[in-house]
């Protein structure tokens, strides 16, 4: 099963603006399918953040967004506070095996 | 209020068997994909398997052959039959919600524990 691909770690003081990229190929990102991302804090399940692209679901706050294109994907955060610190997967579908795919996952550190 | 909740975790002997479950409530399985999403020690996200509404099953090849999906929608309940359990199964098992053709996990439950040792 393929998985997408995505920095280890990404650091910025508070009130800066962090990116996350993550990496598909041809039968995920790069066949069109949507890019969905997840943020877990430390002992707790994985929340969604941004669906569709460039979605947040009610309650997430304007400073995260999405944006896709080509095989790749990224999720921005301006504005960064403290409770941003936390890992974060992005994950999408893989129409070559019908199945869902996470990216490996980064950790954002505020310093 | 609409939530899922996980049961059956446990620690198990490796080539055991085990049945997760996972409660709906605030909605009915029947409407939903459901689906299962595991996460080992220190490691990332693994899709499992995931259920549709007409009952279609898709397993992770890793897997496949071994772990069995089923729904009750009378109980508006979502299982995860597990056989052949190796080491590599050891993880925290989530139970997330799909909404119909979409792709993404919009609801997930606590998660329950499943360790595979001898």
């Amino acid at each position: 099963q393929s998985v997408l691909t995505q920095p280890p770690s990404v650091s910025g003081a508070p009130g800066q603006r962090v990116t996350i990229s993550c990496n598909g190929s041809s039968s995920d990102i790069g066949a069109g399918l949507d890019v969905h991302w997840y943020q877990q804090l430390p002992g707790t399940a994985p929340q969604l953040v941004i669906y569709g692209n460039n979605k947040r679901p009610s309650g997430v706050p304007d400073r995260f967004s999405g944006s896709r294109s080509g095989t790749s994907a990224s999720l921005a955060i301006t504005g960064l506070q403290a409770e941003d610190g936390a890992d974060y997967y992005c994950q999408s579908y893989d129409s070559r095996v019908t199945g869902y795919v996470f990216g490996t996952g980064t950790t954002v550190t505020v310093l | 209020e609409v939530q899922l909740e996980e049961s059956g975790g446990g620690l198990i002997q490796p080539g055991g068997s085990l049945r997760l479950s996972c409660a709906a409530s605030g909605f009915s399985v029947s409407a939903y994909y459901l689906s299962w999403v595991r996460q080992a020690p220190e490691k990332g996200l693994e899709w499992v398997s995931v259920i549709y509404v007409g009952g279609t099953t898709y397993y992770a090849d890793s897997v496949k052959g071994r772990f069995t999906i089923s729904r009750d929608n009378s109980k508006n309940t979502v299982f995860l039959q597990m056989n052949s359990l190796r080491g590599d199964d050891t993880a925290v098992y989530y139970c997330a919600r799909v909404p119909r053709s979409h792709w993404y996990f919009d609801l997930w439950g606590r998660g329950t524990l499943v360790t595979v040792s001898s």
